[in-house]
Protein backbone atom coordinates (compact mmCIF):
# COMPACT_ATOMS: atom_id res chain seq x y z
CA UNK A 1 0.00 0.00 0.00
CA UNK A 2 1.55 3.28 -0.84
CA UNK A 3 2.47 5.88 1.87
CA UNK A 4 3.14 9.42 1.50
CA UNK A 5 4.92 11.16 3.89
CA UNK A 6 5.96 15.15 4.65
CA UNK A 7 8.70 16.74 6.64
CA UNK A 8 8.41 18.62 8.21
CA UNK A 9 4.57 18.74 9.44
CA UNK A 10 5.15 22.77 9.92
CA UNK A 11 8.06 25.49 9.44
CA UNK A 12 8.04 29.34 10.42
CA UNK A 13 10.76 31.46 8.53
CA UNK A 14 11.49 34.80 7.87
CA UNK A 15 10.45 36.23 4.53
CA UNK A 16 13.67 36.17 1.61
CA UNK A 17 14.53 32.47 2.98
CA UNK A 18 14.60 29.81 0.63
CA UNK A 19 12.74 26.74 1.43
CA UNK A 20 13.12 22.93 1.28
CA UNK A 21 9.77 20.76 1.73
CA UNK A 22 10.50 17.08 1.14
CA UNK A 23 7.89 14.18 -0.10
CA UNK A 24 9.04 10.69 0.46
CA UNK A 25 6.65 7.48 -0.87
CA UNK A 26 6.89 3.83 -0.41
CA UNK A 27 6.20 2.54 -3.53
CA UNK A 28 7.93 4.14 -6.47
CA UNK A 29 5.98 2.91 -9.01
CA UNK A 30 4.26 5.65 -9.78
CA UNK A 31 2.81 7.64 -12.89
CA UNK A 32 3.63 11.14 -11.59
CA UNK A 33 3.86 13.46 -8.11
CA UNK A 34 1.75 16.50 -8.11
CA UNK A 35 2.34 19.23 -5.08
CA UNK A 36 -0.62 21.58 -4.15
CA UNK A 37 -1.36 24.58 -2.15
CA UNK A 38 -3.84 24.60 0.36
CA UNK A 39 -5.35 28.00 1.62
CA UNK A 40 -7.41 27.84 5.27
CA UNK A 41 -11.14 27.43 3.94
CA UNK A 42 -10.31 26.97 0.31
CA UNK A 43 -9.99 23.89 -2.08
CA UNK A 44 -6.25 23.14 -3.36
CA UNK A 45 -4.53 24.63 -6.44
CA UNK A 46 -2.07 22.70 -8.65
CA UNK A 47 1.57 23.74 -8.26
CA UNK A 48 3.63 21.62 -10.28
CA UNK A 49 2.81 18.05 -11.99
CA UNK A 50 6.06 16.02 -12.93
CA UNK A 51 5.44 12.82 -15.17
CA UNK A 52 7.43 9.66 -13.97
CA UNK A 53 9.65 10.29 -16.55
CA UNK A 54 10.43 14.09 -15.77
CA UNK A 55 13.40 15.01 -13.12
CA UNK A 56 11.89 18.39 -12.19
CA UNK A 57 9.38 20.79 -13.39
CA UNK A 58 9.77 24.69 -12.34
CA UNK A 59 6.93 27.43 -12.46
CA UNK A 60 8.56 30.95 -10.83
CA UNK A 61 9.70 30.98 -7.51
CA UNK A 62 9.08 26.96 -7.74
CA UNK A 63 11.24 24.00 -8.16
CA UNK A 64 10.12 20.50 -7.66
CA UNK A 65 12.30 17.56 -8.11
CA UNK A 66 11.69 13.91 -8.38
CA UNK A 67 13.63 11.20 -7.76
CA UNK A 68 11.45 8.05 -8.40
CA UNK A 69 13.72 4.90 -7.77
CA UNK A 70 14.57 6.62 -4.08
CA UNK A 71 10.75 7.36 -3.44
CA UNK A 72 11.73 11.08 -2.86
CA UNK A 73 10.22 14.76 -3.86
CA UNK A 74 11.34 18.24 -2.72
CA UNK A 75 10.01 21.44 -3.23
CA UNK A 76 12.10 24.14 -2.98
CA UNK A 77 10.35 27.98 -2.71
CA UNK A 78 13.40 30.59 -3.55
CA UNK A 79 12.58 33.69 -1.70
CA UNK A 80 9.96 33.62 0.33
CA UNK A 81 7.24 35.59 0.66
CA UNK A 82 4.07 36.32 3.39
CA UNK A 83 1.92 35.60 0.95
CA UNK A 84 3.52 31.93 0.22
CA UNK A 85 1.83 31.10 3.97
CA UNK A 86 -0.57 28.03 3.56
CA UNK A 87 -0.30 24.28 2.99
CA UNK A 88 2.09 22.40 0.98
CA UNK A 89 0.51 18.88 0.10
CA UNK A 90 2.01 16.21 -2.54
CA UNK A 91 0.27 13.62 -4.08
CA UNK A 92 1.26 10.48 -6.01
CA UNK A 93 -0.88 8.97 -9.01
CA UNK A 94 -0.17 5.18 -9.13
CA UNK A 95 -2.03 3.01 -12.01
CA UNK A 96 -5.23 3.46 -10.16
CA UNK A 97 -7.01 6.62 -10.68
CA UNK A 98 -6.82 8.18 -7.11
CA UNK A 99 -4.13 10.33 -5.43
CA UNK A 100 -2.67 9.26 -2.44
CA UNK A 101 -1.77 12.41 -0.41
CA UNK A 102 0.54 13.35 2.43
CA UNK A 103 -0.84 14.90 5.49
CA UNK A 104 1.06 18.18 4.04
CA UNK A 105 3.83 20.90 4.98
CA UNK A 106 1.95 24.28 7.09
CA UNK A 107 3.99 27.15 6.30
CA UNK A 108 4.17 30.60 8.12
CA UNK A 109 6.56 33.19 6.66
CA UNK A 110 6.59 36.02 8.26
CA UNK A 111 7.59 39.78 7.46
CA UNK B 1 -13.41 30.02 -16.65
CA UNK B 2 -15.53 28.55 -13.93
CA UNK B 3 -13.62 25.95 -11.68
CA UNK B 4 -15.09 23.17 -9.85
CA UNK B 5 -18.20 24.63 -7.65
CA UNK B 6 -19.38 22.69 -4.44
CA UNK B 7 -22.24 24.02 -2.39
CA UNK B 8 -23.04 24.19 0.37
CA UNK B 9 -19.82 25.61 1.65
CA UNK B 10 -20.75 24.57 4.79
CA UNK B 11 -22.70 21.82 6.31
CA UNK B 12 -23.88 21.48 10.13
CA UNK B 13 -25.76 18.35 10.27
CA UNK B 14 -27.04 16.51 13.78
CA UNK B 15 -26.14 12.88 14.57
CA UNK B 16 -29.03 10.86 12.41
CA UNK B 17 -29.22 13.64 9.95
CA UNK B 18 -28.85 12.31 6.31
CA UNK B 19 -27.23 15.54 3.83
CA UNK B 20 -25.93 15.70 0.37
CA UNK B 21 -23.24 17.56 -1.37
CA UNK B 22 -23.07 19.05 -4.29
CA UNK B 23 -20.17 18.79 -6.77
CA UNK B 24 -20.49 20.98 -10.15
CA UNK B 25 -17.30 20.02 -12.24
CA UNK B 26 -15.91 21.99 -14.85
CA UNK B 27 -17.91 21.57 -17.96
CA UNK B 28 -16.59 19.13 -20.55
CA UNK B 29 -14.94 17.29 -18.03
CA UNK B 30 -15.25 13.24 -18.29
CA UNK B 31 -13.83 12.41 -14.67
CA UNK B 32 -14.72 13.11 -11.43
CA UNK B 33 -13.77 12.49 -7.99
CA UNK B 34 -14.88 12.55 -4.32
CA UNK B 35 -12.07 13.39 -1.97
CA UNK B 36 -12.80 13.46 2.14
CA UNK B 37 -10.01 16.00 4.05
CA UNK B 38 -10.10 15.25 8.11
CA UNK B 39 -8.66 18.18 10.27
CA UNK B 40 -4.57 18.23 9.95
CA UNK B 41 -4.86 15.49 7.66
CA UNK B 42 -3.91 14.95 3.60
CA UNK B 43 -7.73 14.42 1.51
CA UNK B 44 -8.59 10.78 1.30
CA UNK B 45 -10.14 9.19 -1.79
CA UNK B 46 -13.61 8.12 -1.85
CA UNK B 47 -14.87 7.37 -5.43
CA UNK B 48 -14.08 8.16 -8.68
CA UNK B 49 -16.88 8.40 -12.03
CA UNK B 50 -15.76 8.20 -15.44
CA UNK B 51 -19.17 10.12 -17.48
CA UNK B 52 -21.86 8.71 -15.15
CA UNK B 53 -20.33 5.40 -14.01
CA UNK B 54 -18.69 4.73 -10.98
CA UNK B 55 -15.59 2.40 -11.67
CA UNK B 56 -13.91 2.91 -8.11
CA UNK B 57 -15.68 3.56 -5.10
CA UNK B 58 -12.97 1.72 -2.76
CA UNK B 59 -12.79 4.42 -0.59
CA UNK B 60 -16.60 4.85 0.75
CA UNK B 61 -15.60 4.54 4.42
CA UNK B 62 -19.04 2.57 5.11
CA UNK B 63 -22.42 1.55 3.17
CA UNK B 64 -23.99 5.39 4.78
CA UNK B 65 -22.15 6.88 2.03
CA UNK B 66 -23.35 7.10 -1.65
CA UNK B 67 -22.84 8.82 -4.01
CA UNK B 68 -24.28 8.99 -7.95
CA UNK B 69 -23.67 11.28 -11.17
CA UNK B 70 -26.64 10.51 -13.08
CA UNK B 71 -26.31 12.54 -15.99
CA UNK B 72 -22.66 12.50 -16.26
CA UNK B 73 -22.60 15.85 -14.95
CA UNK B 74 -23.50 17.33 -11.69
CA UNK B 75 -22.28 14.69 -9.07
CA UNK B 76 -23.93 14.30 -5.43
CA UNK B 77 -21.94 12.75 -2.79
CA UNK B 78 -25.31 11.87 0.08
CA UNK B 79 -24.24 10.38 3.52
CA UNK B 80 -26.85 8.81 5.67
CA UNK B 81 -27.75 8.83 9.36
CA UNK B 82 -24.40 10.87 9.75
CA UNK B 83 -22.09 10.62 12.61
CA UNK B 84 -19.40 12.80 14.31
CA UNK B 85 -16.65 11.18 12.39
CA UNK B 86 -18.04 12.04 9.22
CA UNK B 87 -17.24 15.82 9.73
CA UNK B 88 -14.80 16.29 7.65
CA UNK B 89 -14.16 18.82 4.28
CA UNK B 90 -15.01 17.17 1.16
CA UNK B 91 -13.75 17.73 -1.77
CA UNK B 92 -14.44 17.14 -5.31
CA UNK B 93 -12.68 17.64 -8.20
CA UNK B 94 -12.81 16.87 -12.36
CA UNK B 95 -10.37 15.80 -14.58
CA UNK B 96 -11.05 16.52 -18.48
CA UNK B 97 -9.94 13.15 -19.91
CA UNK B 98 -9.82 9.81 -18.47
CA UNK B 99 -5.75 9.73 -18.92
CA UNK B 100 -4.35 9.25 -15.33
CA UNK B 101 -1.67 11.07 -15.68
CA UNK B 102 -4.17 14.65 -16.43
CA UNK B 103 -4.20 16.53 -13.37
CA UNK B 104 -7.38 17.43 -11.40
CA UNK B 105 -8.85 20.28 -10.86
CA UNK B 106 -10.03 20.43 -7.01
CA UNK B 107 -13.33 22.47 -5.67
CA UNK B 108 -13.50 24.43 -2.69
CA UNK B 109 -15.00 21.84 -0.34
CA UNK B 110 -17.97 21.31 1.37
CA UNK B 111 -17.38 21.72 5.25
CA UNK B 112 -19.59 19.03 7.09
CA UNK B 113 -19.68 19.56 10.92
CA UNK B 114 -21.86 16.86 12.71
CA UNK B 115 -23.16 17.81 16.02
Amino acid sequence: KQEVTQIPAALSVPEGENLVLNCSFTDSAIYNLQWFRQDPGKGLTSLLLIQSSQREQTSGRLNASLDKSSGRSTLYIAASQPGDSATYLCAVKGDTDKLIFGTGTRLQVFP
Amino acid sequence: GAGVSQSPRYKVAKRGQDVALRCDPISGHVSLFWYQQALGQGPEFLTYFQNEAQLDKSGLPSDRFFAERPEGSVSTLKIQRTQQEDSAVYLCASRQRVYITDTQYFGPGTRLTVL
